[in-house]
């Protein structure tokens, strides 16, 4: 079973903190995505990677950056925190033509 | 551009009726649909995609490339059916997946 694992599921974090969100996955997949989730707004995708080291922007890059370094690990980087940045956020895999998988989400407070 | 709507935020139904959760799309190539389900306190899950054409837990969805729309639907509902619902579109070049804003069914008993 495909196991994709956030480093935490709850963060408090103060405004202009640079903050990391840990994403790992066991299972080799090629692609892999960072989404926040609100309500009303849906899922709405941050960058995503289809390979080590290349990166895409998706539709609210903006305020984030990311690093694949290596296949299984993919970062998401809040560079100086605001309070827009409030969020559940979601981390997902998938093998290159196949479905997600998500992990739980971390719930990230910024104060 | 690629564009998920789901038109409805909420849909209560009762216990033993039918359910049909909207979704359209906007893509200029072939697309691939998916349905993704989110029950309370569990990670987003894949619940099916328009490519393998199964029924999985008694939902069904047909892609109707005319109406350009993934309907989700389920003759009758069952309380444990109450989740959030997000559908969502891959183009036919990219790995990168778009969802809607989601829909949240509360199955009443």
């Amino acid at each position: 079973d495909v196991k994709v694992t956030q480093s935490s599921r709850y963060l408090v974090k103060r405004t202009g903190e640079k903050v990391f969100l840990e994403c790992v996955q066991d299972m080799d997949h090629e692609n892999m995505f960072w989404y926040r989730q609100d309500p009303g707004l849906g899922l709405r995708l941050i960058y995503f990677s289809y390979d080590v080291k290349m990166k895409e922007k998706g539709d609210i890059p903006e305020g984030y950056s990311v690093s694949r370094e290596k296949k299984e690990r993919f970062s998401l980087i809040l560079e100086s925190a605001s309070t827009n940045q409030t969020s559940m956020y979601l981390c997902a895999s998938s093998l290159w033509d196949q479905p997600q998988h998500f992990g739980d989400g971390t719930r990230l407070s910024i104060l | 551009a690629q564009r998920v709507t789901q038109p409805e935020k909420l849909l209560s139904v009762f216990k033993g009726a039918p359910v049909e959760l909207k979704c359209n799309y906007s893509y200029s190539g072939s697309p691939e649909l998916f349905w993704y389900v989110q029950y309370s306190r569990q990670r987003l899950q894949l619940l099916l995609r328009h490519i393998s054409r199964e029924s999985i837990k008694g939902f069904t969805a047909d892609l109707n490339k005319g109406e350009t729309s993934f309907h989700l639907k389920k003759p009758f509902a069952q309380e444990e059916d109450s989740a959030m619902y997000y559908c969502a579109l891959r183009g036919s070049s990219a790995s990168k997946i778009i969802f809607g804003s989601g829909t949240r069914l509360s199955i009443r008993p």
